[in-house]
């Protein structure tokens, strides 16, 4: 299994530039997630998704949009890049195993919009 | 809104010395995880504590979960430089939490010889 796979790894924006950052779990995963990391900062969670076709938001959704039409991938749209967008964005998935939502993160993307 | 507040922020230790970092989370909640970052990786996780008086050990890292004062502490034992890098603790709020983690602000742990 490659398991949560990300890309790109880095990305450099202007500020008004559209892009979607990718993300793909093979691990057959109802739960996905995406996060951003600020500088010397935790991960805030962004949007969510419960299986495909469903997904909601998170604490910090303003600026992104996110698609669930499959199990495995769950693509993140930046519509008007903005400098706060300057992040690096990570992409999980998890399952329920008892009462643990057994989380696997990706490599990240490193965003930065100038 | 849950809240979840590490401390200390940073962290410089000599070798062989122990240490506590500590994670306070402001709703009820009884799953928390430990993370541990490298400079530009991702999460690897450490730990996951899943009731009230969980422990867990790991090498020189223990961690422990008390859900009534809403409190886990990671102990770090006679500190090596390997364990340089970046702590976070997470928190899966109370009830159908879908998974979703609230963060704290991170640990930069630095261990010198």
């Amino acid at each position: 299994n490659a398991g949560v796979t990300q890309t790109p790894k880095f990305r450099i924006l202007k500020i008004g530039q559209s892009m979607t950052l990718q993300c793909t779990q093979d691990m057959n995963h109802n739960y996905m997630y995406w996060y951003r990391q600020d500088p010397g900062m935790g991960l805030k969670l962004i949007y969510y998704s419960v299986g495909a076709g469903i997904t909601d938001k998170g604490e910090v959704p303003n600026g992104y949009n996110v698609s669930r039409s499959t199990t495995e991938d769950f693509p993140l749209r930046l519509e008007l890049a903005a400098p706060s967008q300057t992040s690096v964005y990570f992409c999980a998935s998890s399952y329920l195993r008892g009462r643990d939502y057994e989380q696997y993160f990706g490599p990240g993307t490193r965003l930065t919009v100038t | 809104e849950l809240k979840v507040e590490q401390n200390p922020l940073f962290l410089s230790m000599q070798e062989g010395k122990n240490y506590t970092i500590y994670c306070n989370y402001s709703t009820t909640s009884d799953r928390l995880y430990w993370y541990r970052q490298d400079p530009g990786k991702s999460l690897e996780s450490l730990f996951v504590l899943l009731s009230n008086g969980a422990v867990k050990q790991e090498g020189r890292l223990m961690a422990s979960l008390d859900t009534k004062a809403r409190l886990s502490t990671l102990h770090i034992t006679a500190a090596v430089h390997d364990l340089s890098a970046t702590y976070f603790c997470a928190v899966a709020a109370g009830g159908t939490s879908y998974g979703k983690l609230t963060f704290g602000q991170g640990t930069i742990l630095t261990v010198h010889p």
